[in-house]
């Protein structure tokens, strides 16, 4: 069975203060590794997906990362709008279109 | 250009009640996907049509529970008889193709009294 693992549960950083989120995984065989952000009340916003070990993508102040076993999610110089809960999900080779999710990292960014 | 579009935003029904949930996909995706999501268990494909046909409904819990996709831009999730813990949040999803990218919508917040 998919597995994924999300960690911390909860992160607070003061503005500019560079961090980054854990998201570890089992799978079969992964085809592609998404990263979502959703904020309160809204649904998740698609921002990312990684599809082999080393590939790395980058968006304003994020940048993910992947191994065979984990991806990470890292922030730089973050924001008070970039507060959201990160969403990581993995699908597998085989299941197509099926995204098993993990809990989420409710990040939150003072001024 | 409209992203997925699901009605109502907010519903609160008795317990006992019928419920349907709607949902637009984005116009020229051929997938769509319903999820739950709830504190404990995060967010949970329920079902998942492809071309209008449903071809995973592994996920949705109970016979109480249904989903129709009648054409290309509409599709619902139905709850007959409605319990408390169904309350959750409700997303529906579209994708371009069926490993494509998922794009969700605003979701239904649900609540059984």
């Amino acid at each position: 069975e998919d597995q994924v693992t999300q960690s911390p549960e909860a992160l607070r950083l003061q503005e500019g203060e560079s961090s980054s989120l854990n998201c570890s995984y089992t799978v079969s065989g992964l085809r592609g590794l998404f990263w979502y952000r959703q904020d309160p009340g809204k649904g998740p916003e698609f921002l990312f997906t990684l599809y082999s070990a080393g590939e790395e993508k980058e968006k304003e102040r994020l940048k993910a990362t992947l191994t065979k076993k984990e991806s990470f999610l890292h922030i730089t110089a973050p924001k008070p709008e970039d507060s959201a809960t990160y969403l990581c999900a993995v699908q597998a080779v085989g299941s197509n279109y099926k995204l098993t999710f993990g809990k989420g990292t409710l990040l939150t960014v003072n001024p | 250009d409209a992203g997925v579009i699901q009605s109502p935003r907010h519903e609160v029904t008795e317990m006992g009640q019928e419920v349907t949930l709607r949902c637009k996909p984005i116009s020229g995706h051929n997938s769509l996907f319903w999820y739950r999501q709830t504190m404990m268990r995060g967010l949970e494909l329920l079902i998942y049509f492809n071309n209008n046909v449903p071809i995973d409904d592994s996920g949705m819990p109970e016979d109480r529970f249904s989903a129709k996709m009648p054409n290309a831009s509409f599709s619902t999730l139905k709850i007959q008889p409605s319990e408390p813990r169904d309350s959750a949040v409700y997303f529906c999803a579209s994708s371009l193709g069926t490993t494509d990218t998922q794009y969700f919508g605003p979701g239904t917040r649900l609540t059984v009294l």
